[in-house]
């Protein structure tokens, strides 16, 4: 059983098209993120919540708007989408108290075109 | 920016060998985190090490921590073919009370058989 599960694993979309990312987790776990990486590697937290509540919210574009209907959940909602996005997208879980470790999700390639 | 910094951003060995990959970080932290990114594929947990701790070890890991030069180092002994991947360290602090995880660049380690 997939422990953190992202769909779709590949979206193609055009530049202005509004698109969603889901991310569910079976691990129990109270808090769950949504990272970006680019195409240099580089992972870049975006958001994070714990128990259905936003507590980590970086410097995002607020085209991006996460939503948590329930803490398994974790949905991502982009507007206007840009060329720019065109990254992967990385859903992650974990205990909400520092000193755990991550579980991540197989990632959603977006290319925006 | 990001908090950790990998060296080097590329090693390629032959299996067998050892492979070291260092981590440089800034500011105090909780724990340090070591991930592994296959190709394609999602970032998979191998090694927390706590800021209180200096070593420790993990089947063919060690990792080891001076929080006083901020830096960490990620041994990978005898290494194989499927070790091949990225390796990124995270470091993990408080944001409100709440684990978050910064990420560092990544090191791309091939083992050649």
């Amino acid at each position: 059983d997939t422990a953190v599960s992202q769909t779709p694993k590949y979206l193609v979309t055009q530049m202005g098209n509004d698109k969603s990312i889901k991310c569910e987790q079976n691990l129990g776990h109270d808090t769950m993120y949504w990272y970006k990486q680019d195409s240099k590697k580089f992972l870049k937290i975006m958001f994070s919540y714990n128990n259905k509540e936003l507590i980590i919210n970086e410097t995002v574009p607020n085209r991006f708007s996460p939503k948590s209907p329930d803490k398994a959940h974790l949905n991502l909602h982009i507007n206007s989408l840009e060329l720019g996005d065109s990254a992967v997208y990385f859903c992650a879980s974990s205990q909400a108290r520092v000193g755990y470790g991550y579980t991540f999700g197989s990632g959603t390639r977006l290319t925006v075109v | 920016s990001q908090q950790g910094e990998e060296d080097p951003q590329a090693l390629s060995i032959q299996e067998g060998e050892n492979a070291t990959m260092n981590c440089s970080y800034k500011t105090s932290i909780n724990n340090l985190q070591w991930y592994r990114q296959n190709s394609g594929r999602g970032l998979v947990h191998l090694i927390l090490i706590r800021s209180n701790e200096r070593e420790k070890h993990s089947g063919r890991l060690r990792v080891t921590l001076d929080t006083s030069k901020k830096s960490s180092s990620l041994l990978i002994t005898a290494s194989r073919a499927a070790d091949t991947a990225s390796y990124f360290c995270a470091t993990g602090g408080f944001s409100g009370g709440y684990n978050k995880l910064i990420f560092g660049a990544g090191t791309r380690l091939a083992v050649h058989p």
